[in-house]
């Protein structure tokens, strides 16, 4: 089936660094979605995208639609350690079509 | 409280047994989407119910079924259990048939078989 290419798979980072990932895949997207889980519990929306092009942000993240439509880009400034979780993204080629999920990036902060 | 409601939280069963798992979906949505997420997986969508009908299927088992009642609220069944069952199990609902405004998750159910 189709598949997102989510990368990197882990990221260990100091706090207050700014942290980078994206989603790529071969089939075009008219939505992307990007969801946080934390450890025991059910992702959380934290940003929607339905354009090409599209640059959103919520506080200290930034989420790009790629203007190909085949990929996403999540940006996370001056980290802090609540950002520690695994980040998903999702995106929906059709509305008659479900969710196509990527594999999650797990964030961890170095001590 | 994402307002979406499943219960129980926890459920350890044996090898072979059957088990429920229900999911009371925010209000006013009429979907309700259930996923599996495995120990370190990433996230595998079972089936779709919207507004009482059976909208989408994904990877989900023959010994798994689902329904969703007429208040809305839904139950996942999991039949002739195996170790390899054990996972989280997340429910989910958005107001329309499709998830292209994203979805509301519940905080899941854990199941381990043993």
């Amino acid at each position: 089936g189709q598949q997102l290419n989510q990368s990197p798979q882990s990221m260990f980072i100091q706090e207050g660094e700014d942290v980078s990932m994206n989603c790529t895949s071969s089939s075009i997207f008219n939505t992307w979605l990007w969801y946080k889980q934390d450890p025991g519990e059910g992702p959380v929306l934290l940003i929607a995208l339905y354009k090409a092009g599209e640059l959103t942000s919520n506080g200290r993240l930034t989420a790009q639609f790629g203007i190909t439509r085949k990929d996403s880009f999540l940006n996370i400034s001056a980290s802090i350690p609540s950002d520690v979780g695994i980040y998903f993204c999702a995106g929906l080629m059709d509305s008659n079509y479900q969710l196509i999920w990527g594999a999650g990036t797990k964030l961890i902060i170095k001590p | 409280d994402s307002g979406v409601t499943q219960t129980p939280k926890h459920l350890i069963t044996a090898t072979g047994q059957r088990v429920t798992l229900r999911c009371s979906p925010r209000s006013g949505d009429l979907s309700v989407y259930w996923y599996q997420q495995s120990l370190d997986q990433g996230l595998q969508f079972l089936i779709q119910y919207y507004n009482g009908e059976e909208r989408a299927k994904g990877n989900i088992l023959e010994r798994f079924s689902a329904q969703q009642f007429p208040d809305l609220h839904s139950e996942l069944n999991l039949s002739s259990l195996e170790l390899g069952d054990s996972a989280l199990y997340f429910c989910a609902s958005s107001i329309g048939p499709s998830p292209g405004y994203g979805y509301t998750f519940g905080s899941g159910t854990r199941l381990t078989v043993v």
